[in-house]
């Protein structure tokens, strides 16, 4: 089965640092694009960041309210990617998903693989 | 940035009902617009790709057009496990959500 699974969550302090793991399994994760997406309490969805592959550069690309503070990076021999967390603010409180990318046609990547989510809360 | 508007944010219909759904973005995205289906607790799924590609396992009750900045999402004959959030998302330039429209029981 195509899965993805989230940890880390956790409840921390406004300035701290806190690390996200997205494992996946049921498919080659080396071969795509893992990215993150966050949802508030009550709120929309919000994209984060993503890293490609490395056949791709493994560039990354990060949402204006979290750049500067979250970095991505992914070990592809355990399928795990990682969304690290710093300098975290209250207005980081959410639903963190791990997501894959696929290209189903040219040009438009969509997410079609989803994990359950982790909790962030972020409090003094 | 690229911002998307839908609309409404919430409608109330009954089982059966043909319900529309509107998005719109700031500037022209061609056919990069995908939806996707939230129900409570639960992760999103995509349900329309490319504006109006059906995502594979996905009921043909569920359908989407347009093209440009306008883009609708159409249940025909609406089903009891159709409640839910409805998100649209551009992918023209990384990816933007709409705010969402919560499609609830009447």
């Amino acid at each position: 089965e195509v899965q993805l699974v989230e940890s880390g969550g956790a409840v921390v302090q406004p300035g701290r640092s806190l690390r996200l793991s997205c494992a996946s399994s049921g498919f080659t994760s080396a071969d795509y694009t893992v990215n993150w997406v966050r949802q508030a309490p009550g709120r929309g969805l919000e994209w984060v960041g993503y890293m490609r592959s490395k056949i791709y550069g493994a560039t990354t690309d990060y949402a204006a309210s979290v750049k500067g503070r979250f970095s991505i990076s992914r070990d592809d021999s355990k399928s795990i990617a990682y969304l690290q967390m710093t300098s975290l603010k209250t207005e980081d409180t959410a639903v963190y998903y791990c997501t894959r990318v696929v290209r189903l046609t040219y040009g438009n990547d969509a997410f079609d693989i989803w994990g359950q989510g982790t909790v962030v809360t972020v409090s003094s | 940035d690229i911002q998307m508007t839908q609309s409404p944010s919430s409608l109330s219909a009954s089982v059966g009902d043909r319900v529309t759904i509107t998005c719109r973005a700031s500037q022209s995205i061609s056919v990069y617009l995908n939806w996707y289906q939230q129900k409570p607790g639960n992760a999103p799924k995509l349900l329309i790709y490319a504006a109006s590609s059906l995502q594979s396992g996905v009921p043909s009750r569920f359908s989407g057009s347009g093209s440009g900045t306008d883009f609708t999402l159409t249940i025909t004959s609406l089903q009891p496990e159709d409640f839910a959030i409805y998100y649209c998302q551009q992918s023209y330039s990384t990816w933007t959500f709409g705010q969402g429209t919560k499609v609830e029981i009447k």
